[in-house]
């Protein structure tokens, strides 16, 4: 069964620092992958997403991952995190197993200090 | 336009009742995600509905959970006999049809068994 790690649990940051936070994933085959968001206080939304192609995605809010699928990861990247981006953050796989359902991984919780 | 609405945000349920959550997705969104998030875990998938049908209930813990779905519009998870661990954030998603589609998710409701 696919299977999403988030090792980052909690990340505190100040304004301005470089952000990387991990994802891994645990299929073989064709993947589809996401990154989701959820502000405090805001339901999950769409940061970006990889389906083929180009294997640095941009996102919304300066965001971007990189899918390299030698290392099965799926990194989210910013060059300057701003306090706004305080959040938690979800990977997700679909892989083409014929099951539709994405799989998440459990969540990194990003501080970001003014 | 509306997103995806669930009801009620917050149930407190004494052990042994029964209790229904709501889902209203985005009208047009045949796929519909009912997702558990346990505190501090990440986001684990229940049940999936295409249209009026299940075709993916793989994630259901127990038959103390069920879900239906009618006119491919709003769908009713139903967990009877509630235990403590039931207690966390059930969050429902809909998306167009289309594996590549995105989740739109709704605030959850967050049920707490005492």
């Amino acid at each position: 069964a696919q299977s999403v790690s988030q090792h980052n649990h909690h990340v505190i940051l100040s304004e301005a620092a470089s952000l990387e936070l991990g994802c891994n994933y645990s299929y073989g085959g064709t993947v589809n992958l996401f990154w989701y968001v959820q502000y405090p206080g805001q339901h999950l939304q769409l940061l970006l997403k990889y389906f083929s192609g180009d294997p640095l995605v941009k996102g919304i809010k300066g965001f971007e991952a990189e899918f390299i699928k030698s290392k099965f990861s799926f990194n989210l990247r910013k060059p300057s995190v701003q306090w706004s981006d305080t959040a938690e953050y979800f990977c997700a796989v679909n892989a083409d197993t014929g099951r539709r359902a994405l799989t998440f991984g459990s969540g990194t919780r990003l501080q970001v200090q003014p | 336009g509306a997103g995806v609405s669930q009801s009620p945000s917050n149930k407190v349920t004494e052990k042994g009742k029964d209790v229904e959550l709501r889902c209203d997705p985005i009208s047009g969104h045949t796929a519909l995600y009912w997702y558990r998030q346990r505190l501090g875990q990440g986001l684990e998938f229940l049940i999936y509905f295409q249209g009026n049908s299940a075709p993916d209930k793989s994630g259901l813990p127990s038959d103390r959970f069920s879900a239906e779905r009618t006119g491919e519009s709003v769908s009713t998870l139903t967990i009877q006999r509630t235990q403590q661990e039931d207690s966390a954030v059930y969050l429902c998603a809909s998306s167009l049809p289309g594996s590549n589609s995105p989740l739109h998710f709704g605030n959850g409701t967050r049920l707490t068994v005492t």
